[in-house]
C-alpha cells in the first residue's frame, strides 16, 4: 500500500490561475518532504522540499504547506503558466535516497 | 556534467529473457536507487546502495538483481522478465542520505516491455 496518499489525479487550470495539490503521509517518522516535477519523456526533477520543522516554504511561484499535526502538505502554484503543465509527484522518507511517492498529479494549464 | 546516464532508452523482452539496465553517474554520489514508475502507482523503489558493496532491497525487489562494484555504476538486472516488470525505470543519484539539501537526480529512464 502506498505510503503517500496524492490528489487529484490530475486537473486543469487556467493561465494566472492557482493549482492546489494535496498529499497526506501516514508514518511520522518521515521528516524529509520534497516534490519533483516531471515532463514527458524525462525524468523527475527536484521542485521544492520541505522538512517538519516549518508550516510553509516558498520558492518562487512554488509554495508549500505543511500541516505535521494532520499529517498533510500540499503544493501550490501561483500564477500557472503553460510551462508548468507537468506530472506532479509528492514524496516522504527519513532518506533522501528512499523516497515514497505519491501517485502523481497531471497539471495541464490553459493558455 | 553528464548527470545520471541509462541506457538503453527502450528495451523489448520476451518472458523468460534477461537484461541488464545500466546506470552510471558522474557526480560522485556515494547514494544511487533504482525505482519504477507505473501509471497510477506513482514510482516505488526497487534496490538502493549506500555506498560501493553495499545493497539493499526496496518496496519491490521481486525480479530484479544489483550490485554496486564502484561509486560510478549501478546496474540492475532482470533476471527472468516478466509481463508485470513492463514499466518505466529510472535510475537515481544523490551525495548524502540526509540533508535536503543534496536532493536525488534521476535519469531520464529506461522503457521496457516484456511481451
Amino acid at each position: 500500500q502506498q505510503q503517500v496518499k496524492q490528489s487529484p489525479q490530475s486537473l486543469i487550470v487556467q493561465k494566472g490561475g492557482i493549482s492546489i495539490i494535496n498529499c497526506a503521509y501516514e508514518n511520522t517518522a518521515f521528516d524529509y518532504f520534497p516534490w519533483y516535477q516531471q515532463f514527458p519523456g524525462k525524468g523527475p526533477a527536484l521542485l521544492i522540499a520541505i522538512r517538519p520543522d516549518v508550516s510553509e516554504k516558498k520558492e518562487g511561484r512554488f509554495t508549500i504547506s505543511f500541516n505535521k499535526s494532520a499529517k498533510q502538505f500540499s503544493l501550490h502554484i501561483m500564477d500557472s503558466q503553460p510551462g508548468d503543465s507537468a506530472t506532479y509527484f509528492c514524496a516522504a522518507s527519513m532518506q533522501v535516497y528512499k523516497l515514497s511517492f505519491g501517485a502523481g498529479t497531471t497539471v495541464t494549464v490553459r493558455a | 556534467n553528464a548527470g545520471v546516464t541509462q541506457t538503453p532508452k527502450f528495451q523489448v523482452l520476451k518472458t523468460g529473457q534477461s537484461m541488464t539496465l545500466q546506470c552510471a553517474q558522474d557526480m560522485n554520489h556515494e547514494y544511487m536507487s533504482w525505482y519504477r514508475q507505473d501509471p497510477g502507482m506513482g514510482l516505488r523503489l526497487i534496490h538502493y546502495s549506500v555506498g560501493a558493496g553495499i545493497t539493499d532491497q526496496g518496496e519491490v525487489p521481486n525480479g530484479y538483481n544489483v550490485s554496486r562494484s564502484t561509486t560510478e555504476d549501478f546496474p540492475l538486472r532482470l533476471l527472468s522478465a516478466a509481463p508485470s516488470q513492463t514499466s518505466v525505470y529510472f535510475c537515481a543519484s544523490s551525495y548524502t542520505g540526509q540533508e535536503s539539501n543534496s536532493p536525488l537526480h534521476f535519469g531520464n529512464g529506461t522503457r521496457l516491455t516484456v511481451t
